[in-house]
């Protein structure tokens, strides 16, 4: 059973700080990852997609990827109220390509 | 680019009816698409996986007669809801596959009475 694991949460930090969201996989053949997020009653929506070790930067956001150690985080500079939402870390199953999504991080940005 | 629509966005119905979904890729082609479905403070549960002009794949314990896929074009997946029951009642999304990546439309919330 392919798996991926996110602390649940809530995350709680103050505006202004950094952010860390975490997730484990569990099949080191994985090649793709994607962070979405997700504000309540609303669909998912990708931030990013990492394929490769080390950092990727967007904006606020940075993905990194740890294929060794099967650990994928996203960072969150400034942290916003506004980026307080659900956190869904995603792995592309190689078989299928179907996306193996995980519980989900809450994430809360207190003003 | 990358926009999935859904329509509806919500429906109510009776108990015993059938309820059909619509999910279009406005700005791009989708061989592939995906329908999920959340129940509150739940993740996404995938259902099936769509293929343009074949038959759906079913995840393990989702009924194929109950749940029925269409896939006729590039850009439209239907997902009919058959003989509904109050227990169906849940948030449905579907998602297209694009670049590499997947997108997710807006999701229809669905009521059954």
């Amino acid at each position: 059973q392919k798996e991926v694991e996110q602390n649940s949460g809530p995350l709680s930090v103050p505006e202004g700080a950094i952010a860390s969201l975490n997730c484990t996989y569990s099949d080191r053949g994985s090649q793709s990852f994607f962070w979405y997020r997700q504000y309540s009653g609303k669909s998912p929506e990708l931030i990013m997609f990492i394929y490769s070790n080390g950092d990727k930067e967007d904006g606020r956001f940075t993905a990194q990827l740890n294929k060794a150690s099967q650990y994928v985080s996203l960072l969150i500079r400034d942290s916003q109220p506004s980026d307080s939402a659900t956190y869904l870390c995603a792995v592309r199953d190689n078989q299928g390509g179907k996306l193996i999504f995980g519980q989900g991080t809450e994430l809360s940005v207190k003003p | 680019g990358a926009v999935v629509s859904q329509h509806p966005s919500w429906v109510i119905c009776k108990s015993g009816t059938s309820v059909k979904i619509e999910c279009r890729s406005l700005d791009f082609q989708a061989t592939t698409m995906f329908w999920y479905r959340q129940f509150p403070k739940q993740s996404l549960m995938l259902m099936a996986t769509s293929n343009e002009g074949s038959k759906a794949t079913y995840e393990q314990g989702v009924e194929k007669d109950k749940f029925l896929i269409n896939h006729a074009s590039l850009t439209l997946s239907t997902l009919t809801v058959t003989s509904a029951h109050p227990e169906d009642s849940s948030f449905y999304i579907c998602s297209a596959r694009w670049g590499g990546s997947q997108y997710f439309g807006p999701g229809t919330r669905l009521l059954v009475l």
